[in-house]
């Protein structure tokens, strides 16, 4: 069964400050995707990453997939308050189910 | 265009009744998947239809099934609800499946609370 691991689970810091989401496996995805989900609404696609190294950029989020395809992080520079809400990694191996990580409830503060 | 519909967006139910939740995709989609998502499990799949044939399946008992229609709307239904089925369903749809990091579009989801 393939397991993703997020860290940290929760994460409350300043307006302003620069913040690293991580995501864990000790499997290997063929793609990795990230997620925001605000309360009361379904997640929202942010990146699809695919290929191992590869780093992505949307904005103040960066998302690089980890050189074998097992980890990926999220970092988040000069957080704002809008960026408020969970953050979700989900991987899938070829044809096969998405499978979430645990997620990451981020609050930021003005 | 329209986004993935889920109804109803809440409700209530009582231990031992069954439940029906529906989804209806953004057209054009063929594929359709399910999760529950709770506080302490986190968003798990359910299962996902593909043009009315169920490709993948997560590790729920029986009592979750579902079924897809000719129109690519789909259906889950839950039997004998226990109180932990209390939760957030979630419906997302996708022109090819959940594979292969093909982009999924999640509703809003139906949240079920079983008293």
């Amino acid at each position: 069964t393939q397991l993703l691991e997020q860290s940290p689970q929760f994460l409350s810091i300043q307006e302003g400050e620069n913040l690293t989401v991580y995501c864990n496996s000790s499997s290997v995805f063929s793609s990795l995707q990230w997620y925001r989900q605000e309360p009361g609404e379904g997640p929202v696609l942010l990146v699809t990453v695919v290929t191992g190294g590869e780093v992505k950029k949307l904005k103040r989020l960066t998302f690089q997939f980890g050189d074998a395809r097992k980890d990926s992080s999220l970092h988040i520079t000069a957080a704002q308050p809008g960026d408020t809400g969970l953050y979700l990694c989900a991987g899938t191996e070829g044809a096969q189910k998405l499978v979430f990580g645990q997620g990451t409830r981020l609050t930021i503060n003005p | 265009k329209a986004g993935v519909t889920q109804t109803p967006r809440y409700l209530i139910k009582t231990r031992g009744q069954q439940v029906t939740l529906s989804c209806s995709p953004i057209s054009g989609h063929r594929s359709v998947s399910w999760y529950q998502q709770t506080p302490g499990q986190g968003l798990q799949f359910l299962f996902e239809y593909f043009s009315e044939t169920q490709r993948n399946k997560g590790n729920f008992p029986g009592r979750f099934s579902g079924r897809q229609f000719s129109n690519s709307r789909s259906e889950m239904n839950v039997s004998t609800l226990e109180l932990g089925d209390s939760a957030l369903y979630l419906c997302a749809s996708s022109v090819a499946g959940t594979g292969y990091g093909n982009t999924i579009y999640f509703g809003e989801g139906s949240w079920l609370t079983v008293v």
